[in-house]
């Protein structure tokens, strides 16, 4: 099946810094999706893109589907960052793949 | 507000009790889902329905039973929980073709 690897597997940064997350799939990418996994347990949409770059606020995702990654770029990072961040995508059989996730710590 | 609520949010039980954890969504969506999240093998997915009284299994379908007898409802039933079952379970809604998943806030499972 369908592989997803994300990069690194855990970040810690200071209060400001800048970050970028990567996922990396081992077939096409189809509706990627990025989420945020709060240190609640929440599971937050970030971005659904399926291709090409988008932003919300201090974030932003690219996705090259035809080189089969995406990219989550954080700036100006803050305490509230904190979390695991997951890709995942729906390759076309209703079966969403999740990747394995980033955790990210911000100090403050 | 579009949300996915779930019910209960924390539940400690004992082995071979059955229980039921609710999902519902009211953003009209036709497809459902219920993922299981476990330390070190992030989310995996259990069943996942694409519209009323169509369900399939998904990576991890043992021991659970789903139905969708309404569009905005997707229960999942532990007919006879064991330990192993503990986890932490998500519901989750999207459109058809519109592919954006909506997560509800996670059951904390906890069977003794």
């Amino acid at each position: 099946g369908i592989q997803v690897e994300q990069s690194p597997p855990d970040l810690i940064l200071q209060e400001g810094a800048n970050s970028t997350l990567r996922c990396n799939f081992s077939d096409s990418v189809n509706n990627l999706q990025w989420f945020h996994q709060n240190p609640w347990g929440q599971l937050i949409n970030l971005f659904y893109i399926p291709s090409g770059t988008k932003q919300n606020g201090r974030l932003s995702a690219t996705t090259v589907a035809t080189e089969r990654y995406s990219l989550l770029y954080i700036s100006s990072s803050q305490t509230t960052d904190s979390g695991v961040y997951f890709c995942a995508d729906l390759p076309g059989t209703y079966k969403y793949i999740f990747g394995t996730g980033t955790r990210l710590k911000v100090l403050a | 507000e579009a949300q996915v609520t779930q019910n209960p949010r924390y539940l400690i039980t004992v082995t071979g009790k059955k229980l039921t954890v609710t999902c519902s969504q009211n953003m009209n969506h036709e497809y459902m889902s219920w993922y299981r999240q476990d330390p070190g093998l992030g989310l995996r997915q259990i069943y996942y329905s694409m519209n009323v009284e169509v369900t399939d299994k998904g990576d991890v379908p043992e021991g659970y039973k789903v139905s969708r007898k309404e569009k905005r409802n997707f229960p999942l039933i532990l007919e006879s929980p064991s330990p192993n079952q503990t986890s932490l379970y998500f519901c989750a809604s999207s459109g058809l073709f519109t592919y954006e998943q909506y997560f509800g806030p996670g059951t904390r499972l906890t069977v003794t």
